[in-house]
């Protein structure tokens, strides 16, 4: 059955530090995988999108992620985290159910907070 | 207006009042979804319109009945709720079909019963 795992609930990093979230997913097919971020009290906002190709895909504010098929995993990396990064991050794995629709399987989520 | 809208963006209702959430988008997408995020909780699919057509109704009570009038346009009419119905509601759309599997969401419908 296709599920998408985020290991880590909540996770925290000094601003300038390097930040990885892992993100493990199970999906019968080759899968279109994204990254959301979303802040307190608002919606998801995408922030990248593997098709195919590249590996190594970048996103909206200085983010990338990598599709490991081996490892069946697609992390979120940042180089050098600011305060505004700091958010809760969603990962998903798409798409299932057939159909015209595209429905996407989501994560629970990582709460990222930042420390100054 | 750009991308998806979603009105009102906070709502207190009682028990016994009927209410709609109302979500538009922008982008010229042919499916539409609702989405209910309540804390510490994963996010659920609720329902799922194709052009126009409802094709997906995840077990969600009759106290919400959707409604999409066209295909910019997406409802969630609510009646005779219950305070564990408190939560933010997402509206999301897509192309469907191959024309790119990401969905765009508002920014909720923060939802609160009384």
């Amino acid at each position: 059955a296709q599920s998408v795992t985020q290991p880590d609930i909540h996770i925290t990093v000094s601003e300038g530090a390097s930040l990885e979230l892992r993100c493990n997913y199970s999906y019968g097919a080759t899968p279109y995988l994204f990254w959301y971020v979303q802040s307190p009290g608002q919606g998801l906002q995408l922030l990248l999108k593997y098709f195919s190709g590249d590996t190594l895909v970048q996103g909206i504010k200085g983010f990338e992620a990598e599709f490991k098929r081996s490892q069946s995993s697609f992390n979120l990396r940042k180089p050098s985290v600011h305060w505004s990064d700091a958010a809760e991050y969603f990962c998903a794995v798409g798409p299932w159910g057939g159909g015209a629709t595209n429905k996407l399987i989501f994560g629970t989520g990582t709460l990222l907070a930042v420390q100054p | 207006e750009t991308g998806v809208t979603q009105t009102p963006r906070h709502l207190v209702m009682g028990m016994t009042n009927k209410k709609s959430l109302k979500c538009e988008q922008h982008l010229g997408h042919n499916a539409m979804y609702w989405y209910k995020q309540s804390a510490k909780k994963p996010l659920e699919l609720m329902f799922v319109y194709s052009l126009e057509e409802r094709v997906e109704n995840n077990s969600v009570p009759s106290r919400f009945s959707p409604e999409c009038p066209n295909s910019s346009h997406l409802f969630l009419h609510l009646h005779t709720l219950q305070p564990e119905d408190s939560a933010l509601y997402l509206c999301a759309s897509s192309q469907g079909g191959q024309g790119g599997y990401e969905q765009y969401f508002g920014p909720g419908t923060r939802l609160t019963v009384t």
